[in-house]
């Protein structure tokens, strides 16, 4: 069956280390992969997008790997802030069902202590 | 820019009664909208793909004629819940793919929390 599963349902860490939040998926073609930040009682905002054929991505704070042997994405947040706390979702496009359709992980809740 | 907004943001409704929530593209238009549902501390479920000027396409095990989907224009694509009952309460949200966007980044709308007595 299909599954898309990211590593905790919730995270800890202390203001200025670096988050490390993991998306494992089976049973999944993705032409690429998604990672989106969700506040409580909001809609997911996109934060970043990498292709099946790139390795990694970078925007300010935020790195993507995306290894499609592993089936694996990892989600980097350096120099964590207290406002980074949100829960981090990672979306897969399945080039199977048609690229355009998003489909969600289970979401990690990550928390930054002051 | 590409700004979603949905209406209402909060809805309570009695048992077998319609409610309609509408979804819309604010600054650009959108050829596809998607609706999902989202419960407390669950991911989002894809519900089904609206396409504007054709029928919408509902992923399995999603009731069309319990949540029917209209897209009537490329800024606004609207999904009703026919004769609600309280397991319909949930969190709903859409999103909209800009035309012409090549990687299909996806721009959500602030949500619709439905809560059915």
């Amino acid at each position: 069956s299909q599954k898309i599963e990211q590593n905790s349902e919730a995270l800890n860490i202390q203001e200025g280390k670096t988050a490390t939040l993991t998306c494992n998926y089976t049973n999944y073609s993705p032409a690429y992969l998604q990672w989106y930040r969700q506040d409580p009682g909001r809609g997911p905002v996109f934060l970043l997008l990498i292709r099946e054929n790139e390795k990694e991505k970078r925007k300010e704070r935020l790195k993507v790997t995306f290894d499609t042997t592993l089936k694996q994405s990892l989600f980097h947040i350096t120099a964590s802030q207290p406002a980074d706390s949100a829960t981090y979702l990672c979306a897969l496009g399945n080039r199977q069902t048609g690229a355009n359709n998003l489909f969600f992980g289970t979401g990690t809740r990550l928390t930054v202590i002051p | 820019g590409a700004v979603v907004s949905q209406h209402p943001s909060r809805v309570i409704c009695k048992s077998g009664t319609s409610v309609k929530i509408e979804c819309r593209s604010l600054d650009f238009q959108a050829t596809t909208m998607f609706w999902y549902r989202q419960f407390p501390k669950k991911s989002l479920m894809l519900m089904a793909t609206s396409n504007e000027g054709s029928k919408a396409t509902y992923e399995q095990g999603v009731e069309k004629d319990k949540f029917l989907i209209n897209h009537a224009s490329l800024t606004l694509s609207t999904l009703t819940v026919t004769s609600a009952h309280p397991e319909d309460s949930s969190f709903y949200i859409c999103s909209a793919i800009p035309g012409g966007s090549s990687y299909n980044e996806q721009f959500f709308g602030p949500g619709t929390r439905l809560t059915v007595l």
